[in-house]
C-alpha cells in the first residue's frame, strides 16, 4: 500500500543550527512533491514545491532534496529561529484527470527550536 | 490577500445531527478540497471538486456529502453526524492547472457529543 512516513517524533534543534527534516515514501511515483508549515490550530501554508527532475530547490534559508531513488526528500532550514517552530508537512502530487492536482499528506514532524 | 475562509471555527454537534461546513475562496481557483486532520493520522482527503457541480470521492468519503453549486463555494456536509467524525476540517483550493501549492482556511474544530 502506499505510504508516506514522516518522523514523528518532534525535532529540537538550538537556534542558529540546521534543522533537517524527512519525508519517506514507498508505492507511489510523484511527479511533484511539496512541504507546508502548519501552526497549531491553523491550516497548512505552502512553503516549496520541487520536480521530479529537480535534485534541489531553495527559497531564503529553506532548502528541499527530491531523490526519486531513494524515495525521499530532505527539508533544510538553516539558522533556524524560534519562530520556525512549527509543524513540516510533506505532500505527494498527483495529477488529476480533470486538471491539477491531488496531494497526499504526511503526518508531520514538529519541529521546537529552543533559545 | 487572496483566501479561503471557513464560515465557523469552532461547532459543537449533537449525534445524528446534519451538519453543514461553509467554505468561500476568492482566488477563482477551479479545484477545492476539504480534508480532515486527526493526531497520528494527518490530513485525509474527503472529497474534492474540479469545477462547478462536478465532485470526486476522496480516500474517506463515507458518511459525507458536497456541494459545489458557484465556484467560489464547496461545502462538506454530514449528513448524520456521529462521535467518530469530531476532528478538525480543512478546506484548500488551487488553480486547476499545474502543480500549485493549496492555499488552505484556517480549519472548523468539529465536536459531535
Amino acid at each position: 500500500s502506499q505510504k508516506i512516513e514522516q518522523n514523528s517524533e518532534a525535532l529540537n534543534i538550538q537556534e542558529g543550527k540546521t534543522a533537517t527534516l524527512t519525508c519517506n515514501y514507498t508505492n507511489y511515483s510523484p511527479a511533484y512533491l511539496q512541504w507546508y508549515r502548519q501552526d497549531p490550530g491553523r491550516g497548512p501554508v505552502f512553503l516549496l514545491l520541487i520536480r521530479e527532475n529537480e535534485k534541489e530547490k531553495r527559497k531564503e534559508r529553506l532548502k528541499v532534496t527530491f531523490d526519486t531513488t531513494l524515495k525521499q526528500s530532505l527539508f533544510h532550514i538553516t539558522a533556524s529561529q524560534p519562530a520556525d517552530s512549527a509543524t513540516y508537512l510533506c505532500a505527494l502530487v498527483s495529477i488529476l484527470t480533470g486538471g491539477g492536482n491531488k496531494l497526499t499528506f504526511g503526518t508531520g514532524t514538529q519541529l521546537k527550536v529552543e533559545l | 490577500d487572496v483566501k479561503v475562509t471557513q464560515s465557523s471555527r469552532y461547532l459543537v454537534k449533537r449525534t445524528g445531527e446534519k451538519v453543514f461546513l461553509e467554505c468561500v475562496q476568492d482566488m477563482d481557483h477551479e479545484n477545492m478540497f476539504w480534508y480532515r486532520q486527526d493526531p497520528g493520522l494527518g490530513l485525509r482527503l474527503i472529497y474534492f471538486s474540479y469545477d462547478v457541480k462536478m465532485k470526486e470521492k476522496g480516500d474517506i468519503p463515507e458518511g459525507y456529502s458536497v456541494s459545489r453549486e458557484k465556484k467560489e463555494r464547496f461545502s462538506l456536509i454530514l449528513e448524520s453526524a456521529s462521535t467518530n467524525q469530531t476532528s478538525m476540517y480543512l478546506c484548500a483550493s488551487s488553480p486547476r492547472h499545474g502543480p500549485y501549492g493549496y492555499t488552505f482556511g484556517s480549519g472548523t474544530r468539529l465536536t459531535v457529543v
